[in-house]
């Protein structure tokens, strides 16, 4: 089937400026997680959703950094005034969370440049 | 917290040949998961192989084989017989068993020459 889809690939905006990345996880996946993975650094959880529970929100490196998730599918993460510091490959995944272990599948990302 | 430190941030292994890749941790958990994670050219990550800790016996994948030293908070990957399709850059993760947060090393970048 089709895996985790993020959109889009590529955004380049200007300091500033709003920014609203997308994310399709696998159909039937209960748990979304959205990293973000700068140049040289590894992987960066910045939130986390599971069914209808409360996200998990303590990785968020601001209140410029906000993560909805609509019917318990989709999701969008929205970076508000963006600033240079914030250009980095924005990673998606989902799990199915049917045990502890069960694998992330990831997004191909979207690589944000804020100019 | 959990520290995930991968040391070596790039590597190469001849076609054929085996390669180990290191990761170490820092955690006062005792019941965790630690994985490993491929990312090629095309970004998308795809788990390599993952270990419970309270498992002694290192997990295996095929060619992929791990050496998880819980005292030593080691989980070490080994490639073998390395292929061409294997460049691409290895995180290490580890997971508190019950918790959300998955942390990520910085990655270690493997390129195989043929």
């Amino acid at each position: 089937g089709a895996g985790v889809s993020q959109s889009p690939s590529n955004k380049v905006t200007e300091k500033g400026k709003d920014v609203e990345l997308r994310c399709d996880p696998i159909s039937g996946h209960t748990a979304l997680y959205w990293y973000r993975q700068s140049l040289g650094q590894g992987l960066e959880f910045l939130i986390y959703f599971q069914g209808n529970s409360a996200p998990d929100k303590s990785g968020l490196p601001s209140d410029r950094f906000s993560a909805e998730r609509t019917g318990g599918s989709v999701s969008t993460l929205t970076i508000q005034r963006t600033q240079q510091e914030d250009s980095a490959v924005y990673l998606c995944a989902s799990s199915s969370r049917t045990a502890d272990n069960s694998p992330l599948h990831f997004g191909n990302g979207t690589r944000l440049t804020v100019t | 917290a959990q520290t995930v430190t991968q040391s070596q941030p790039e590597m190469s292994v001849q076609e054929a040949e085996t390669v180990t890749l290191s990761c170490t941790y820092d955690t006062s958990e005792n019941n965790y998961y630690l994985f490993w994670y491929k990312q090629p050219p095309s970004r998308q990550m795809i788990l390599v192989i993952r270990q419970e800790a309270y498992k002694q016996q290192n997990a295996t994948e095929n060619r992929f084989s791990v050496n998880f030293q819980k005292a030593a908070k080691s989980f070490s990957l080994k490639i073998s017989d390395s292929q061409l399709g294997d460049t691409a850059m290895y995180f290490c993760a580890f997971m508190k068993r019950g918790n959300n947060d998955m942390r990520f090393g910085a990655g270690t970048r493997l390129t195989v020459k043929p």
